[in-house]
């Protein structure tokens, strides 16, 4: 069964610190990765996604990729308190857009 | 660019009753677009896949008679929720997958259904 799997939270980080969110996926043959950004009663939002090994930076954020050890992370630089939100991984396995989802991680920033 | 309408934001109805929601790419072709269904304080579940011009595929576990797809333009997808019950009550999210792009999907703003 091809999962994604995420520390449900919540994570507390003081304001301006870095937040640290993990992501670990089980298919090795999954070729896109995503972060998305869901705040309470709303609609998932995209923050960046990933597919080559290494990092990806925009802006505040940054996306860290290991295929070798099957995880994907987020860092969030400065963080605000409006970065406060779940924080949604999905992996793509490169075929008709389906996502396998996982149930996300509670990110409170703390002023 | 990448943007999702849906439609109603939010809708009340009598148990028994049908809802219609609308979901359309604006600014994009969309081969493909989901389904999402959300309780409070839950994940996202993924209720059915539709691609423009064929049946959708639903997730195990949802009724297929019970949420009517229709995906009939590559910018317009429908979810009928047809004799709704209370416990039908939830946040329908669509999302929709642009092509020529690297898999990832666009949301739109989700339709928050209350059956009385």
């Amino acid at each position: 069964q091809k999962e994604v799997e995420q520390n449900s939270g919540p994570l507390s980080v003081p304001e301006g610190a870095i937040a640290s969110l993990n992501c670990t996926y089980s298919d090795r043959g999954s070729q896109s990765f995503f972060w998305y950004r869901q705040y309470s009663g709303k609609s998932p939002e995209l923050i960046m996604f990933i597919y080559s090994n290494g990092d990806k930076e925009d802006g505040r954020f940054t996306a860290q990729l290991n295929k070798a050890s099957q995880y994907v992370s987020l860092l969030i630089r400065d963080s605000q308190p409006s970065d406060s939100a779940t924080y949604l991984c999905a992996v793509n396995l490169g075929s008709n857009y389906q996502l396998i989802w996982g149930a996300g991680t509670k990110l409170i920033i703390k002023p | 660019g990448a943007v999702v309408s849906q439609h109603p934001s939010w809708v009340i109805c009598k148990s028994g009753t049908s809802v219609k929601i609308e979901c359309r790419s604006l600014d994009f072709q969309a081969t493909t677009m989901f389904w999402y269904r959300q309780f409070p304080k839950q994940s996202l579940m993924l209720m059915a896949t539709s691609n423009e011009g064929s049946k959708a595929t639903y997730e195990q576990g949802v009724e297929k008679d019970k949420f009517l797809i229709n995906h009939a333009s590559l910018t317009l997808s429908t979810l009928t929720v047809t004799s709704a019950h209370p416990e039908d009550s939830s946040f329908y999210i669509c999302s929709a997958g642009d092509r020529g792009t690297s898999g990832e999907q666009y949301f739109g703003p989700g339709t928050r259904l209350t059956v009385t």
